[in-house]
């Protein structure tokens, strides 16, 4: 089964403590997202990479980290300096079929983060 | 300003009820996509399109490219449709999205 998955489903940290979020992809795509969703907002992108080694900061980077050493795995640090954590977490993947076509993206099951 | 908006925010219908969300967007696209989010979170794509209509089942998505509007409608809605439905775009290698519309239909 190709997919993407994110573990854990609910992850509860104490405030001051780094956490890292994972995302596992089996789809082959290049490009990997993370986002972040708050109730009564659409998704926010915190970073995205195209290509293994190399990522760029989306709209709401602060406080956070990533990496993406391996095509399939695009883990998330959420660090002390994140002024409010709790949030779930979406991660995605997205290819486009031939070179002009519109990306497709594909997303994680999310993880919960609460933080208190 | 949000690139995607949509209307409305929340929903509530009755069990076979025609619904009807709508989503424009203001930044130029190359194909616009309804996602549905169900509780406990995972988001499937329904629907992606650059121009004129599709059709899957009781699922109707519609995109008019010079007013910048597309429409998602269900037909026939039954309890198990009840999800938040979120409109997004694709510009380039980026994704805008709305809000979100939380759809509840009583059985």
């Amino acid at each position: 089964d190709g997919g993407i998955t994110q573990s854990p489903k609910y992850l509860f940290r104490k405030e001051g403590q780094n956490v890292t979020l994972s995302c596992e992809q089996n789809l082959n795509h290049d490009a990997m997202y993370w986002y972040r969703q708050d109730p009564g907002q659409g998704l926010r992108l915190i970073y995205y990479s195209q290509i293994v080694n190399d990522f760029q900061k989306g709209d709401i980077a602060e406080g956070y980290s990533v990496s993406r050493e391996k095509k399939e795995s695009f883990p998330l640090t959420v660090t002390s300096a994140q002024k409010n954590p709790t949030a779930f977490y979406l991660c995605a993947s997205s290819i486009r079929q031939t070179r002009t076509a519109p990306y497709e993206q594909y997303f994680g099951p999310g993880t919960r983060l609460t933080v208190t | 300003k949000n690139e995607v908006e949509q209307s409305p925010q929340n929903l509530t219908a009755q069990e076979g009820e025609f619904i009807t969300i709508n989503c424009s967007y203001s930044v130029g696209i190359s194909a616009l996509h309804w996602l549905q989010q169900h509780p406990g979170g995972g988001i499937v794509s329904l629907f992606m399109l650059s121009s004129g209509k599709k059709k899957h089942g009781r699922l109707i998505a519609t995109i008019n490219i010079q007013e910048k509007h597309s429409s998602l409608h269900i037909t026939a809605s039954h309890p198990r449709d009840s999800a938040v439905y979120i409109c997004a775009v694709n510009s380039g290698n980026q994704f805008y999205f709305g809000t979100g519309t939380s759809l509840t239909v009583i059985p």
